[in-house]
């Protein structure tokens, strides 16, 4: 079972839609977690970092839940530039290794 | 630069060449990662170097794969008798080491032909 595993999609979705991808970690001493942005060939680029007590940052909206080993990203009022690959990415305090999921892609349509 | 470099940004070579990824991180930053990420998969961990410490070589593949870090700057990645499976995107990324947030290269586009 891989560490970090998330739905490879594509989520095909319209201008506007709100849209949900899981992630979930197998893993319970993971202890940070974040949301990575992939451009097609492009390098990744964080997009934020998730906190237990859920956190907000425009239109995108992280969450996390320890108990059940999983994390949400929210994307409200989808635009076109948000069409992209999603990484959901887990590290142990002890660690210094990020570990990336396979990524959930996006596709949003005018 | 301001940015994570790496060079080349695309490499084809033939089975059994060797070839040398090098990557120049951001100024300042003490941590430095390897990851290889192959079409249309997620990022795979081969190696972590932090400051002065031993490097974290736990996910190199094979012997074939290795890298070194001079001066706690510079890094270059080997890769010794290449194989077809070794094609792929390297990427580079350094950070401060106290956060979640790596700064990625554009990566060095690997083919194996």
């Amino acid at each position: 079972r891989k560490e970090v595993e998330q739905d490879p999609g594509p989520f095909n979705v319209p201008e506007g839609a709100t849209v949900a991808f899981n992630c979930t970690y197998s893993n319970s001493a993971s202890q940070s977690f974040f949301w990575y942005r992939q451009d097609c060939r492009k390098e990744p680029k964080l997009l934020m970092s998730v906190y237990s007590s859920g956190n907000e940052d425009g239109r995108f909206t992280a969450q996390l839940n320890r108990a059940s080993q999983y994390i949400s990203l929210l994307i409200r009022d989808s635009k076109l530039s948000d069409s992209a690959t999603y990484l959901c990415v887990v590290k142990k305090d002890s660690s210094y290794k990020l570990i990336f999921g396979s990524g959930t892609r996006l596709l949003v349509r005018p | 630069g301001a940015g994570v470099s790496q060079s080349p940004s695309n490499k084809v070579t033939e089975k059994g060449k060797d070839v040398e990824l090098r990557c120049d991180p951001i100024s300042g930053h003490t941590a430095l990662y390897w990851y290889r990420q192959s079409l249309g998969q997620g990022l795979e961990f081969l190696i972590y170097f932090q400051g002065n410490s031993a490097p974290d070589k736990s996910g190199l593949p094979s012997d074939r794969f290795s890298a070194e870090r001079t001066g706690g700057s510079v890094s270059t990645l080997t890769i010794q008798r290449t194989q077809q499976e070794d094609s792929a995107v390297y990427l580079c990324a350094s950070s401060t080491g106290s956060t979640g947030e790596l700064f990625f290269g554009e990566g060095s586009r690997l083919t194996v032909l």
